[in-house]
């Protein structure tokens, strides 16, 4: 089964705090997701990686980096936390492709920022 | 500018009765929709797909049917169960997978 691991299920921080969310996949895949997750908005795309150092720009990359360094491991970057960026964040992995079709999400990552 | 969306936020059966969530999106040139559930506290999850060249497509007590003309697709789940209850999603992809808001489904004993 294919595993996306997500190093915490829930995180608080405080406004202006530097916060790094860790995803790891340990099937291979080359395509990696970070979305965000609000009541009513769905998920919306942060940053994606379709390979080792490259990362492209979703539809909300405002306030946001990320970093892939190796293959299983993309990490988001809160640079300076605030309150709008309370949410619950969601990791994604899929096979390599042009275009993310079945997605294996982690159990997600609930953040307050206070 | 594209679009994925859901007809109504919060659906309540019966268990044992059939449930359907309708699912409406904009871009034409979409030639192939996902399923997700998502159950509390966890990750969204694959159902079932379907691309374009169908219109109906069966999976284990769910069917999912696509109506391009109309820009529309719903999911039906036979025979409700509790287990049943979750957030629901139909998804996009159009260089990178679009997401619905979510219809939430309560199963009622």
């Amino acid at each position: 089964d294919v595993k996306v691991t997500q190093s915490s299920r829930y995180l608080v921080k405080r406004t202006g705090e530097k916060v790094f969310l860790e995803c790891v996949q340990d099937m291979d895949h080359e395509n990696m997701f970070w979305y965000r997750q609000d009541p009513g908005l769905g998920l919306r795309l942060i940053y994606f990686s379709y390979d080792v150092k490259m990362k492209e720009k979703g539809d909300i990359p405002e306030g946001y980096s990320v970093s892939r360094e190796k293959k299983e491991r993309f990490s988001l970057i809160l640079e300076s936390a605030s309150t709008n960026q309370t949410s619950m964040y969601l990791c994604a992995s899929t096979y390599s492709g042009t275009v993310s079709y079945e997605q294996y999400f982690g159990p997600g990552t609930r953040l307050t920022v206070t | 500018g594209e679009s994925v969306g859901l007809h109504l936020p919060t659906l309540s059966v019966q268990e044992g009765d059939n449930s359907i969530i309708n699912c409406a999106y904009s871009n034409s040139a979409s030639d192939y929709f996902i399923w997700y559930k998502q159950e509390s506290g966890k990750g969204p999850q694959f159902i079932i797909d379907i691309r374009s060249n169908m219109d109906k497509r069966q999976g284990q007590r769910v069917t999912v049917l696509l109506n391009k003309t109309v820009k529309h697709l719903s999911l039906q789940i036979a025979a409700t169960q509790p287990g049943d209850s979750a957030v629901y999603f139909c998804a996009c992809p159009h260089n990178k997978l679009i997401f619905g808001a979510g219809t939430r489904l309560a199963v009622h004993p």
